[in-house]
């Protein structure tokens, strides 16, 4: 268990509606990650973050913005949500190894209608 | 870019039965070698890693070996049970800076007792 939760758990949004995910780390692991899950694609990454501030884009980043004020926490927000962005979250940490491996959340199921 | 390749599935076996899932990969430079596991309605588990050519990760009965010269980390298990049912992701990391993993498609493996 990598101490991550991810919030809400679930949500339902309407088209152009802004939406903010959290994912919250109780670890104070320096790098942070953002992904989405859809069938047919695994996992592709929006964003991440190497530090408090410190934020980059990922492959699929267009419609999506972050945040990181706090180490503990990382912010994704779609600004005006797209039915295209129905989607799985899942937020992810990087292990303190040097084998660079990653620790998922529980992921947020986002329905955009 | 790098990528992931992967049978898709739905693999479908009697308990017992012999498992092998195929992963070959292309990267740039020589990446980490990780296999995720995801259960229904959850987030992704690391399963196993590999780190140079050669190497063997194993946990839960699950192996797999990097094999630099065909590119290749196929996961294999030797009997099979019925709780081994969920979707199994290969997925490779070049342990540069913070980059994210970059995932196959996923597995989907489902195991008839």
């Amino acid at each position: 268990d990598a101490g991550i939760t991810q919030s809400p758990r679930h949500k339902v949004t309407e088209t152009g509606t802004p939406v903010t995910l959290r994912c919250h780390q109780t670890e104070n692991h320096r790098y942070m990650y953002w992904y989405r899950q859809d069938p047919g694609h695994g996992l592709r990454l929006i964003h991440y973050s190497y530090g408090v501030k410190d934020t980059d884009k990922g492959e699929v980043s267009d419609g999506y913005s972050v945040s990181r004020s706090k180490t503990e926490d990382f912010l994704l927000t779609l600004e005006s949500a797209t039915s295209s962005q129905t989607s799985v979250y899942f937020c992810a940490i990087r292990g303190g190894s040097q084998n660079y491996e990653q620790y998922f959340g529980p992921g947020t199921r986002l329905t955009v209608t | 870019g790098d990528s992931v390749t992967q049978m898709e599935g739905p693999v479908t076996l009697s308990e017992e039965a012999f498992l092998t899932i195929n992963c070959t990969y292309t990267a740039t430079g020589y990446p980490s070698l990780f296999w995720y596991v995801q259960y229904p309605g959850e987030g992704l588990q690391l399963l196993l890693k590999a780190t140079k050519a050669d190497d063997k990760g194993s946990n839960k009965g699950f192996e797999a070996t990097y094999r630099k010269e065909t590119t290749s980390f196929h996961l294999e298990k030797g009997s099979v049970q019925v709780s081994d049912s969920a979707v199994y992701f290969c997925a490779l990391n070049l342990g540069g800076g913070a980059d994210g993993l970059t995932f196959g498609k996923g597995t989907h493996l489902i195991i008839q007792p």
